[in-house]
């Protein structure tokens, strides 16, 4: 298909291990969220890619955490050393600049035992 | 700090009849707002944009409204079908700020 594709849809890790998560946007678009939600809650922004510019890490909450973004395209998003409040749904967006129309992933949803 | 809220956290309403949603935002400066629609288990879906500059927005079988006198936005859902059941966030941003400020959601419950 030619929407956004995370994997795995489904993680399940002891705490302290480490863990990966994958976007693959839409061909083509140059903006890429990561986006953290927690059961029943709303959404937490994490990080922002654009382009080739220098990516927004404003939202990740702390040094376990980080992205990167191959290529312009696939991004991977790191979780060192998982603890149990790391457990939510990981959401991936992608959109071709900003212009509000954002295109969601059906998210990697991380727990950690 | 500026934030984007929500009046109800759950809204029911009967099948066939119209729903209206609601959000608050505090920051006068926000001028695009966006509505999106998220269903169990999957990621939050696109369903209407409006800019500062307009009061109404209509799409299919859905209206969005702006009231920047008192800071509101709506989203109305005209002939609620059982599968407009879903969590409902509303979103701001300042220009073309690519920093959306989301709200806290609504779920909405369809009554057969």
């Amino acid at each position: 298909g030619a929407g956004v594709s995370q994997s795995p849809s489904n993680k399940v890790t002891e705490k302290g291990k480490d863990v990966e998560l994958r976007c693959d946007p839409i061909s083509g678009h140059t903006a890429l969220y990561w986006y953290r939600q927690s059961l029943g809650q709303g959404l937490e922004f994490l990080i922002y890619f654009q382009g080739n510019s220098a990516p927004d890490k404003s939202g990740l909450p702390s040094d376990r955490f980080s992205a990167e973004r191959t290529g312009g395209s696939v991004s991977t998003l790191t979780i060192q050393r998982t603890q149990q409040e790391d457990s939510a749904v990981y959401l991936c967006a992608s959109g071709s600049d900003f212009a509000g129309e954002l295109f969601f992933g059906e998210g990697s949803r991380l727990t950690v035992l | 700090g500026e934030s984007v809220g929500l009046h109800l956290p759950t809204l029911s309403v009967q099948e066939g009849d119209n729903s209206i949603i609601n959000c608050a935002y505090s920051n006068s400066a926000s001028d695009y707002f966006i509505w999106y629609k998220q269903e169990s288990g999957k990621g939050p879906q696109f369903i209407i944009d409006i800019r500062s500059n307009m009061d109404k927005r209509q799409g299919q079988r859905v209206t969005v409204l702006l009231n920047k006198t008192v800071k509101h936005l709506s989203l109305q859902i005209a002939a609620t079908q059982p599968g407009d059941s879903a969590v409902y966030f509303c979103a701001e941003t300042v220009g073309s700020n690519y920093q959306l400020i989301w709200g806290a959601g609504t779920k909405l419950i369809i009554k057969p």
